[in-house]
């Protein structure tokens, strides 16, 4: 059984620039959430999809947006960038919102120069 | 204070020794608890996850939860090099949410 995928596993883009990350979960899961790690924030929320809704956002500004699709597969574009979006992005990939396991993708390093 | 808590680290334990990684939480509408194990440039790999007070154990790993007194724990027996990562506890809030703790760092020495 596949695991959840996210492409691309790395990117370098300029600040100014917008991005748009995949992540494809396993197969069957409807629910996907995105995360941003960074060495001084850790692993922060930045929202989930489920059945191609949005159910719950973080705190993070309007130029990080996302979407779902009908085959779970989700994306998370970030516009105008700044230098402080480079981080790993994780999503991560369960089949329904509660009480069950959640499982990362391998994520995507993004450097914001 | 932060919604999930870890044991500061770094925490270093000889090669066989077991190793204890603890975790509280103060939102008593989280559901479920998760801790992952994530080595150096990698992602978070899902070691444990529990919803029911008590023990989970899961080969050298146990998960401990103790919902009246907010607090999650992490045991690993028969400590291995290998093991040596950061340990991530998160908790489960409604709406897929995960609220993870900044992290142990625990380190086994041969």
């Amino acid at each position: 059984k596949a695991g959840v995928t996210q492409t691309p596993r790395y990117l370098i883009k300029t600040r100014g620039q917008q991005v748009t990350l995949s992540c494809s979960p396993i197969s069957g899961h409807r629910s996907v959430s995105w995360y941003q790690q960074t060495p001084g924030q850790g692993l922060q929320f930045l929202f989930e999809y489920f059945s191609e809704t949005q159910r719950n956002k973080g705190n993070f500004p309007g130029r990080f947006s996302g979407r779902q699709f009908s085959n779970s597969r989700s994306e998370m574009n970030v516009s105008t960038l700044e230098l402080g979006d480079s981080a790993l992005y994780l999503c991560a990939s369960s089949w329904r919102t509660e009480n069950t396991e959640a499982f990362f993708g391998q994520g995507t390093r993004l450097t914001v120069v | 204070q932060k919604e999930v808590e870890q044991n500061s680290g770094p925490l270093s334990v000889p090669e066989g020794a077991i190793a204890s990684l603890n975790c509280t939480y103060s939102d008593r509408g989280s559901q479920s608890f998760f801790w992952y194990r994530q080595y150096s440039g990698k992602s978070p790999e899902l070691i444990m996850f529990i919803y029911s007070n008590g023990d989970k154990e899961d080969g050298r790993f146990t998960a401990q939860l103790n919902k009246a007194s907010q607090y999650v724990s992490l045991l690993i027996r028969d400590s291995q090099p290998s093991d040596s990562a950061t340990y991530l506890c998160a908790g489960f809030r409604q709406g897929g949410k995960l609220i993870f703790g900044q992290g142990t760092e625990l380190s086994v020495k041969p």
